[in-house]
């Protein structure tokens, strides 16, 4: 068991380029969502999903695209990364069931240049 | 918007108890409060919620209010390495809302 876990760990990308950050929980949750952290800043909701085929919008989610076609997987994509989205990216889910915690994974850090 | 209001830091000495303040004077009644940290550049990790009565398990103990409109949450015995931000969240327990973050508190333990 996992838990929440978040590739790559790490990524540097330049202005204009694309990529996906992935993200994938093995404890069949039902919620999923995707979080930002700027320094010394809190989290912001980016988007979220409440099931598979199911996806809403957070408070930013200018400039992201999620997708959510299984129940493990919930993938972030930046269409055109832009020096605003460096940041530290987190991934998190929990059961609907029991809906008490979160589970966070450990961060992807992305710089843009 | 978060629907909370936190100190935005406070200190305490290693092994008194932290007592983390919030307000949340709309909370409404099926909304429960969450409290969770956040350690360095971790990911936050969950503590403890509640809706109307106390709650305590290992970590901590959650005192809410009988108006329901602030809590704290106490760290018994606190240590160093409960340095961190606390995070004070409300949010339905439908599992259909995101959990919103605020700015939280920044807890600072000192030997």
């Amino acid at each position: 068991n996992a838990g929440v876990t978040q590739t790559p760990k790490f990524q540097v990308l330049k202005t204009g380029q694309s990529m996906t950050l992935q993200c994938a929980q093995d404890m069949n949750h039902e919620y999923m969502s995707w979080y930002r952290q700027d320094p010394g800043m809190g989290l912001r909701l980016i988007h979220y999903s409440v099931g598979a085929g199911i996806t809403d919008q957070g408070e930013v989610p200018n400039g992201y695209n999620v997708s959510r076609s299984t129940t493990e997987d919930f993938p972030l994509r930046l269409l055109s990364a832009a020096p605003s989205q460096t940041s530290v990216y987190f991934c998190a889910s929990s059961s609907r069931q029991t809906n008490e915690k979160l589970f966070f994974g450990s961060g992807t850090q992305l710089s843009v240049l | 918007d978060a629907k909370t209001t936190q100190p935005p830091s406070m200190d305490c000495a290693e092994g008194r108890a932290a007592n983390l303040p919030c307000n949340h004077s709309t909370i409404s009644g099926n909304e429960y409060v969450y409290w969770y940290r956040q350690i360095h550049s971790q990911g936050p990790q969950y503590i403890i919620h509640g809706l109307k009565n106390n709650e305590t398990n290992e970590m901590a103990s959650l005192i809410i209010t009988e108006d329901r409109k602030s809590s704290t949450l106490i760290l018994p015995h606190a240590t160093l390495r409960d340095t961190a931000v606390y995070y004070c969240i409300v949010r339905d327990y439908s599992g259909n809302t995101p959990l919103v973050f605020g700015k939280g508190t920044r807890l600072s333990v000192i030997a």
